[in-house]
């Protein structure tokens, strides 16, 4: 059974701190793998997606890389801002429809 | 930009009525899901739909769940006989394909409560 699990559950950071954000998977038979944000009582919204043939994917201050051989894929946020606060979610998906998610990592960006 | 919109944003049933949860896919897209995210608890995945039919479904549904695309723009899940763990918020999401590279696109989310 496919498990994605996110380290640490919670982070605060300083405004401006860089922030790295990472899931792990099981399964190595990865289709793609996306990332989401979501807001405390909203739905998600995709900030990413990373097919299996690509190593990183980049969206103005936001990168995510994706390593299959160790089951991991980080994402980074440049340059942090308040604005960034939320609960960061990472979702496995392997040929098939269903996306498999991660507990989140909840984000405090601190002014 | 266009999204997926659902309604209600809140419901509120009593346990053991019956509860339909709408969604609008974004209009160009063929495949629709149902998630549910249980409060404090992960994203779970329900249910798949495409081509009029149920591609995957999850062991969470079971008979008391069904799904239906009653015309060419509304995408809705049914609940016939609410319990209280069936307390969650419940996610639509669609995507144009299942390719590797096709995203899947969520709405807001209904916040069910079963009294």
């Amino acid at each position: 059974k496919q498990e994605v699990t996110q380290i640490p559950a919670a982070l605060s950071v300083p405004e401006g701190e860089n922030l790295v954000l990472n899931c792990s998977f099981t399964d190595s038979a990865i289709y793609n793998l996306q990332w989401f944000r979501q807001d405390p009582g909203k739905g998600l919204t995709s900030l990413l997606l990373i097919q299996s043939s690509q190593r990183e994917q980049t969206s103005g201050r936001l990168n995510a890389s994706l390593d299959k051989s160790s089951g991991r894929s980080t994402l980074y946020i440049a340059a942090s801002q308040p604005g960034d606060s939320a609960t960061y979610l990472c979702a496995f998906k392997a040929a098939g429809n269903k996306l498999t998610f991660g507990g989140g990592t909840r984000v405090l960006v601190k002014p | 930009e266009p999204e997926v919109t659902q309604t209600p944003s809140h419901q509120v049933t009593q346990m053991g009525q019956e509860v339909i949860l709408r969604c609008v896919p974004i209009s160009n897209h063929l495949y629709f899901y149902w998630y549910r995210q249980i409060l404090g608890q992960k994203v779970e995945f329900l249910v798949s739909f495409y081509n009029n039919e149920i591609s995957e479904k999850s062991e969470i549904f079971d008979d008391q769940f069904s799904v239906e695309r009653p015309d060419g723009s509304n995408f809705t899940l049914k609940i016939r006989s609410t319990k209280l763990e069936d307390s969650a918020m419940y996610f639509c999401a669609s995507s144009q394909g299942q390719g590797s590279n096709q995203p899947q696109h969520f709405g807001d989310g209904t916040r069910l409560s079963i009294l």
